[in-house]
Formats: C-alpha cells, sequence, structure tokens
C-alpha cells in the first residue's frame, strides 16, 4: 500500500505555462526526495529535502517540503518539452526502506 | 563503474514458467534494493540487502519470489510459476548507506517482464 498520494496523476500542459504537483502523507517523514523517471530508464534523483518549510530551487524547478514534514510540492515554470516524464516523491520509511509515491505523468506539448 | 546494471532488459516468458534477474549495483554500494512498477505508477518496494543480508521482504513479494546477494555484490531475482499479473519492470538500485545521509537511490535501467 503506498503511504505517498500525488496529485494530479496526469498533467498535460503546453511549453511555457507554469505547473504545481503535489505529494501528501498522512505520516511524517525525516526527509523526501523528489525523482524524474524516463521511458524506459530509471528514475533518477531531482533533489532531497529535509527541514520542515525547506524550500529548493533547480533551474526552473521549486522543491517545498511542507512545515509539519508530511507533505512536498514541485513547482515548474515555464514548461519545457524536456520537462517530459514521470515526476515521483519518495520517502524513507523505517531506517533504510525507500517508498514511492503514486507518480505525476507530465506531458508538455510544443 | 557506470552505474547500476540490469540483465536481461526485457523478457518474455510463458505462464507458469521460471524468470531471473540479475542486478549489478555500484560498486563502492552495500544497499541494494528491488522494486516493481507498472505502467505509469510510482514504484512498489520489494526487499531490501545490506551487503549480503536480505533485511526486509514486502508483502507483496510471494513465496514464488526470492532474492540473493550471495557475496554482497550482484543480486538475483527469480520469479517461479509466471503468472500473467507478474508483468511488469523490476528496478533495482542500489545506495551508499551511511550514518546520518538522506540516500540518494541510483536506479538501473529494469527488467521487463512480460507472462504470455
Amino acid at each position: 500500500t503506498q503511504l505517498l498520494e500525488q496529485s494530479p496523476q496526469f498533467l498535460s500542459i503546453q511549453e511555457g505555462e507554469n505547473l504545481t504537483v503535489y505529494c501528501n502523507s498522512s505520516s511524517v517523514f525525516s526527509s523526501l526526495q523528489w525523482y524524474r523517471q524516463e521511458p524506459g530508464e530509471g528514475p533518477v534523483l531531482l533533489v532531497t529535502v529535509v527541514t520542515g518549510g525547506e524550500v529548493k530551487k533547480l533551474k526552473r524547478l521549486t522543491f517545498q517540503f511542507g512545515d509539519a514534514r508530511k507533505d512536498s510540492s514541485l513547482h515548474i515554470t515555464a514548461a519545457q518539452p524536456g520537462d517530459t516524464g514521470l515526476y515521483l516523491c519518495a520517502a524513507r520509511s523505517g531506517t533504510y526502506k525507500y517508498i514511492f509515491g503514486t507518480g505525476t505523468r507530465l506531458k508538455v506539448l510544443a | 563503474d557506470t552505474g547500476v546494471s540490469q540483465d536481461p532488459r526485457h523478457k518474455i516468458t510463458k505462464r507458469g514458467q521460471n524468470v531471473t534477474f540479475r542486478c549489478d549495483p555500484i560498486s563502492e554500494h552495500n544497499r541494494l534494493y528491488w522494486y516493481r512498477q507498472t505502467l505509469g505508477q510510482g514504484p512498489e518496494f520489494l526487499t531490501y540487502f545490506q551487503n549480503e543480508a536480505q533485511l526486509e521482504k514486502s508483502r507483496l513479494l510471494s513465496d514464488r519470489f526470492s532474492a540473493e546477494r550471495p557475496k554482497g555484490s550482484f543480486s538475483t531475482l527469480e520469479i517461479q510459476r509466471t503468472e500473467q499479473g507478474d508483468s511488469a519492470m523490476y528496478l533495482c538500485a542500489s545506495s551508499l548507506g551511511l550514518a546520518g545521509l538522506t540516500g540518494e537511490l541510483f536506479f538501473g535501467e529494469g527488467s521487463r517482464l512480460t507472462v504470455l
């Protein structure tokens, strides 16, 4: 059973638009990660957030960890076709196990 | 070392056959994970090794599934008597487990299983 719910499940937007993806849980996590996965490949880490309320920026991507460390968001400014992919949040459950969210499939149209 | 490698990349088998997947992690990584992923969904945790010890096995993993990491290096995941519901991408990931680190998972490209 997935403990990380992502929304929306699917998003199709035009190049240049902004978007936000959400990752929510009822559990508190010590850290949370965001990965991006392209077809035929494994997920690749984008960022790790650790502190409640933390905001990290990676070029046009802005990641925020909720104050209570139960949720996170990913905002993309001026989306480009190269941003297309499956975005996954992940969190450590226990000492070593990582669980993944349900995923948000993003398609950016040129 | 170029990263995590998995073999085979694709496997088509008939229901009832056994299949085995291999994962070679990044050489200095002591932690190794197996995940299963169906189309458009997030990876589901299957099992985890620290060195050669299998520390957790998901309830998703029936008795038909077994994983080993005999020398703490490469790992194999075997599925016996495959069923159509086993069709999925099987992902392997490794990480360097050091206290205090948040732990990036490095994934292989996956082994896609199709059971006919």
